[in-house]
């Protein structure tokens, strides 16, 4: 069974603040890795990719890996009302992706 | 708009009838992907195709469940006989399929079984 695990949350943090998002993969095969935002009603949408240890940053979101921990993270910086949202974290593993249950974050103002 | 649609983006039915929902996925991506989600929790993956071949189905898919994908471009599922527990967003998302794509995923189509 490959699980990915996530905090549900909820995770609320103060507007301009640092949110940390983590998530936890049991196949060490997995390649590739993904965070997708969730705002309620709608379908995930992507906004992160991560392929090789160590960090990749895009704009307020920086994704880190760590394979040898298994272990893959979201931080966004200077969060926004918008940010507001559950994050999806999903593991590809083959031609299979998994995902886990969301971590649903709360941006106060 | 080049994105991945589902039709329709909400359907209500009786318990007991059939439906059936449509994906167009993304023009240039050969694989295709149907998930269900039910509220708070992830994505529960259903079945996949790479062109038209079927390649992987969940083992806890009901034999009510069918997909196709005739000619390797839009999509089909399909539910018989509907049970309320079957009530929940079902999501296609295709994928280029090379190397590390990610998947893009359509609006999704709400289900409610009465």
């Amino acid at each position: 069974q490959k699980e990915v695990e996530q905090n549900s949350g909820p995770l609320s943090v103060p507007e301009g603040a640092i949110a940390s998002l983590n998530c936890t993969y049991s196949d060490r095969g997995s390649q590739s890795f993904f965070w997708y935002r969730q705002y309620s009603g709608k379908s995930p949408e992507l906004i992160m990719f991560i392929y090789s240890n160590g960090d990749k940053e895009d704009g307020r979101f920086t994704a880190q890996l760590n394979k040898a921990s298994q272990y893959v993270s979201l931080l966004i910086r200077d969060s926004q009302p918008s940010d507001s949202a559950t994050y999806l974290c999903a593991v590809k593993s083959g031609n299979q992706f998994y995902f886990g249950t969301g971590t649903s974050l709360t941006v106060i103002p | 708009d080049t994105g991945v649609s589902q039709d329709p983006r909400h359907k209500i039915t009786k318990r007991g009838q059939n439906v059936t929902f449509r994906c167009d996925p993304i023009s240039e991506h050969n694989r295709l992907y149907w998930y269900r989600q039910t509220l708070g929790q992830g994505p529960e993956f259903l079945t996949y195709f790479q062109n038209e071949a079927q390649l992987e189905k969940s083992r806890l898919l009901s034999d009510r469940f069918s997909a196709e994908r005739p000619k390797g471009s839009f999509s089909t599922l399909e539910i018989q006989r509907t049970e309320q527990g079957d009530s929940a967003m079902y999501l296609c998302a295709s994928s280029p399929g090379s190397g590390d794509s990610p998947l893009h995923f359509g609006n999704g189509t709400r289900l409610t079984v009465t």
